[in-house]
């Protein structure tokens, strides 16, 4: 069956510093990759897609990318601040194009001045 | 613009009773809205979802009788829970598609039902 599984442990980083989360995936081939941000007890908030022909996305200080091949996606948030904790979900689009997304479990950032 | 309301926030309800949760568009005209449930640390769960005007689709596992969605207009689709338990306590969040998917979902604040 199809699983996405990206870091349970939170990710504790610098003010100032490059924040990398990854999300890998397996027995599934998406049309296309989201990155979300979810606070605590608040509805998660669209950041970034990127498509299955797609290597490479930026929007400000947010960059993903996307390697099919390795079945993996990679989120970096650059120059981070405090204000960019929050927990990061990487969802997945369907084979072929659509609109229903299976999401992983999410990746915690704590970033500390 | 694209703004997405759901109300209730928070909800603490008795064992047994129904629990009815709106979520709205309030800027656009959402043909396709899905409701998910989060457990803590967990992923969004997709429940079922909803066309305006048609019944809704349902993920395998999800009791239609036990969460019964509604989707009368554009900008409304309602969940209930009836005869709900303590193991239905969980954060339900709905999403929304303006007109033609362009890959971004809008979603809720999400509502936190607490049942006693």
């Amino acid at each position: 069956s199809q699983k996405i599984e990206q870091n349970s442990e939170a990710l504790n980083i610098q003010e100032g510093k490059t924040a990398t989360l990854t999300c890998n995936y397996t027995n599934y081939s998406p049309a296309y990759l989201q990155w979300y941000r979810q606070d605590p007890g608040r509805g998660p908030v669209f950041l970034l897609l990127i498509r299955e022909n797609e290597k490479e996305k930026r929007k400000e200080r947010l960059k993903v990318t996307f390697d099919t091949t390795l079945k993996q996606s990679l989120f970096h948030i650059t120059a981070s601040q405090p204000a960019d904790s929050a927990t990061y979900l990487c969802a997945l689009g369907p084979p072929g194009g659509g609109n229903k997304l299976t999401f992983g479990t999410g990746t915690q950032l704590k970033v500390e001045l | 613009g694209a703004v997405v309301s759901q109300h209730p926030s928070r909800v603490i309800c008795k064992s047994g009773t129904s629990v009815k949760i709106e979520c709205r568009s309030l800027d656009f005209q959402a043909t396709t809205m899905f409701w998910y449930r989060q457990f803590p640390k967990q992923s969004l769960m997709l429940m079922a979802t909803s066309n305006e005007g048609s019944k809704a689709t349902y993920e395998q596992g999800v009791e239609k009788d036990k969460f019964l969605i509604n989707h009368a207009s554009l900008t409304l689709s309602t969940l209930t829970v009836t005869s709900a338990h303590p193991e239905d306590s969980s954060f339900y969040i709905c999403s929304a598609i303006p007109g033609q998917y362009t890959g971004e979902l809008f979603f809720g604040e999400g509502s936190r039902l607490t049942v006693l």
